[in-house]
């Protein structure tokens, strides 16, 4: 299965900046999948990221706020926009599929103040 | 809306106990996911079962599905230290859109 390096692995950030995460896979995917996990909760899936187009949002989160970057098959990048308290979480990205399984980065965990 | 639903939310049992976690679901799916986290980390993939099968082995993990129920239940057997994680299990969307639709996750601790 795919190995996929998250980075950064946690942050502390003032509200009203913007944290950029990234996601390395050491093989070419065509989706990326990114997840938010709130304190103490499930994981939501934010977006799927596909090379050559826009992501696909889910509901609830919005472009301007989640903006994701697909240059190549192999990275993509998720930014938390304007960051409020609200947005302190664990992202994660994800790459498979649902017949095989998927395979998880190990997480960024935001803390915004 | 929430997908899936773990029980119980907790769990603390002796180590060399089996632990048993259930899931439900509302839709109808091709499979079925269990993972777990480690101290809010990422996460590890488990186990996958079909609509179409009915129980799965791996080790010291045994799944089970149900789709008349729309259950599952993750059965660890002899359970470790190092089993003290979170367990969450995780569907496919229906429709053959990609990405997981997760439960609730039960947070298990093993006494040592």
């Amino acid at each position: 299965s795919a190995v996929i390096s998250q980075k950064p692995s946690r942050d502390i950030c003032q509200r009203g900046t913007s944290l950029t995460i990234q996601c390395q896979v050491d093989s070419q995917v065509t989706m990326m999948f990114w997840y938010r996990q709130q304190p103490g909760q499930s994981l939501t899936l934010i977006a799927t990221a596909n090379q050559g187009s826009e992501a696909t949002y889910e509901s609830g989160f919005v472009i301007d706020k989640f903006p994701i970057s697909r240059p190549n098959l192999t990275f993509s990048t998720l930014t938390v926009s304007n960051m409020s308290p609200e947005d302190s979480s664990i992202y994660l990205c994800s790459v498979g599929g649902w017949v095989v399984g998927y395979t998880f980065g190990s997480g960024t965990r935001l803390t915004v103040v | 809306s929430q997908q899936g639903e773990e029980d119980p939310q907790a769990l603390s049992i002796q180590e060399g106990e089996n632990a048993t976690m259930n899931c439900s679901y509302k839709t109808s799916i091709n499979n079925l996911q269990w993972y777990r986290q480690n101290s809010g980390r990422g996460l590890v993939h488990l186990i996958l079962i079909r609509s179409n099968e009915r129980e799965k082995h791996s080790g010291r993990l045994r799944v089970t599905l149900d789709t008349s129920k729309k259950s599952s239940s993750l059965l660890i057997t002899a359970s470790r230290a190092a089993d003290t994680a979170s367990y969450f299990c995780a569907t496919d969307r229906g429709g053959g859109a990609d990405g997981l639709t997760f439960g609730k996750g039960t947070h298990l601790i093993i006494q040592p």
